[in-house]
């Protein structure tokens, strides 16, 4: 079945050190989304990017960085320099056809804890 | 600014009633889609239904269906009989074309839904 993993479900490290939070998908989606949970905030665009190799900052992308170097994976490293970095990580795919019903597709998330 | 409106952090419902859960947008692009997601306590998003700007009709998927009213900007999701499974966070969003002529998602803070017994 296709879909997008996020691995792993739950991630611990020490504050100072930087993680990379794992997407993979198999929708042969162009477009993959990253997304930051935080209680009563709803969900914050990191970063997006909808061909290889080009990616944009979302609205909270300070703190985080991503590659794109094939259409499957779109990983994301939450660097020391995130003051926050705390939270449960989505990822997204989609198909950016523009007109037409193209949901996001999410992964299970990676819920981080940084102590 | 706020791009997506939700007002009601939380709502009680019983069960086999209806509920609405409000949206409101902001976007000055003519075209735009509407979505709405229900993410259960296991953190997964599940997508229920889409709503066009183009679109003439209301969206209806089942029990779910959208309350367009395009002047003035609202997107107010209807469950009918409501489940005690309809027990979730539902989110409402919008897909906007970026400057750089990309396509973003929009996500309101959502509102807790409980269903009653």
């Amino acid at each position: 079945d296709g879909g997008i993993t996020q691995s792993p479900k739950y991630l611990f490290r020490k504050e100072g050190q930087n993680v990379t939070l794992s997407c993979e998908q198999n929708l042969n989606h162009d477009a993959m989304y990253w997304y930051r949970q935080d209680p009563g905030q709803g969900l914050r665009l990191i970063y997006y990017s909808q061909i290889v190799n080009d990616f944009q900052k979302g609205d909270i992308a300070e703190g985080y960085s991503v590659s794109r170097e094939k259409k499957e994976s779109f990983p994301l490293t939450v660097t020391s320099a995130q003051k926050n970095p705390t939270a449960f990580y989505l990822c997204a795919s989609s198909v950016p056809r523009q007109g037409t019903n193209s949901p996001l597709h999410f992964g299970n998330g990676t819920r981080l804890t940084v102590t | 600014a706020q791009k997506i409106t939700q007002t009601q952090p939380g709502m009680f419902v019983q069960e086999k009633e209806a509920v609405t859960l409000d949206c409101t947008y902001d976007t000055s692009d003519p075209s735009y889609g509407l979505f709405w997601y229900k993410q259960p306590s296991s953190g997964e998003m599940i997508f229920l239904i889409y709503q066009g700007s183009y679109d003439q009709q209301n969206a209806t998927e089942g029990r779910y269906s959208l309350n367009f009213q395009k002047a003035r900007k609202s997107a107010n999701l209807v469950i009918s009989a409501s489940q005690l499974g309809d027990s979730a966070m539902y989110f409402c969003a919008m897909r906007e074309v970026s400057h750089s002529g990309t396509y973003k998602y929009i996500f309101g803070t959502g509102t807790r839904l409980k269903v009653l017994a």
